[in-house]
């Protein structure tokens, strides 16, 4: 069954640190692959997606990800956290023909300072 | 500035009535998505508008339906709720983008059933 797994609950880096959260997934085609942050009480903001090409993606706020298709991975860097940065991060993949997006469980990040 | 905006932000219901959450995309979104997220869980889809005709529908009861306008408004009705309906509902509106659908979501309803 198609799945997106973020096997991260928690991670808690410093202020200015380097972050990677991690991002697993299982689907049988090409995968269509995004990442969106969730402040508390708030909606889901797009942070950067992949579809096909160049498989380092740039987002916004510095964020990008890496898709590694030998890995079924699609893992989101940031080389200097900021304490805005705090929130929930979801990683997705648009499925059944572009009809639904399927999202991992999310990761939450804390920075300290 | 989504250009989705959701209402209400939040309601409070009692288990077994019905409650209508409201979603208004951009003009030109002619699709429409619906997810509820609970407490700590990802968004899981619940059902897709296109054109005003269900679209595909996640694993969800027939209790929760849905409408959508031709002004590009939707609502999403749950009857009959349950203590776990309660959750943050999401809309999101579909834009084709470089080959692919890219979702634009809402800021939520949060639902509360007790």
């Amino acid at each position: 069954a198609q799945s997106v797994t973020q096997p991260d609950i928690h991670i808690t880096v410093s202020e200015g640190a380097s972050l990677e959260l991690r991002c697993n997934y299982s689907y049988g085609a090409t995968p269509y692959l995004f990442w969106y942050v969730q402040s508390p009480g708030q909606g889901l903001q797009l942070l950067l997606k992949y579809f096909s090409g160049d498989t380092l993606v740039q987002g916004i706020k510095g964020f990008e990800a890496e898709f590694k298709r030998s890995q079924s991975s699609f893992n989101l860097r940031k080389p200097s956290v900021h304490w805005s940065d705090a929130a929930e991060y979801f990683c997705a993949v648009l499925m059944e023909y572009g009809n639904k997006l399927v999202f991992g469980a999310g990761t939450i990040l804390r920075v300290k300072s | 500035e989504t250009g989705v905006t959701q209402s209400p932000t939040h309601l409070i219901k009692t288990r077994g009535q019905q409650v209508t959450l409201r979603c208004s995309s951009q003009s030109g979104h002619n699709t429409v998505s619906w997810y509820q997220q609970a407490l700590g869980q990802g968004p899981q889809f619940i059902f897709q508008y296109y054109r005003e005709e269900e679209n595909g529908r996640g694993n969800f009861p027939p209790r929760f339906s849905g409408l959508q306008f031709p002004n590009y408004s939707s609502e999403l009705n749950v009857n009959a709720l349950e203590l776990d309906d309660s959750a943050l509902y999401l809309c999101a509106s579909t834009q084709w983008v470089s080959g692919a659908n890219v979702l634009t979501f809402g800021a939520g309803s949060r639902l509360t059933v007790l």
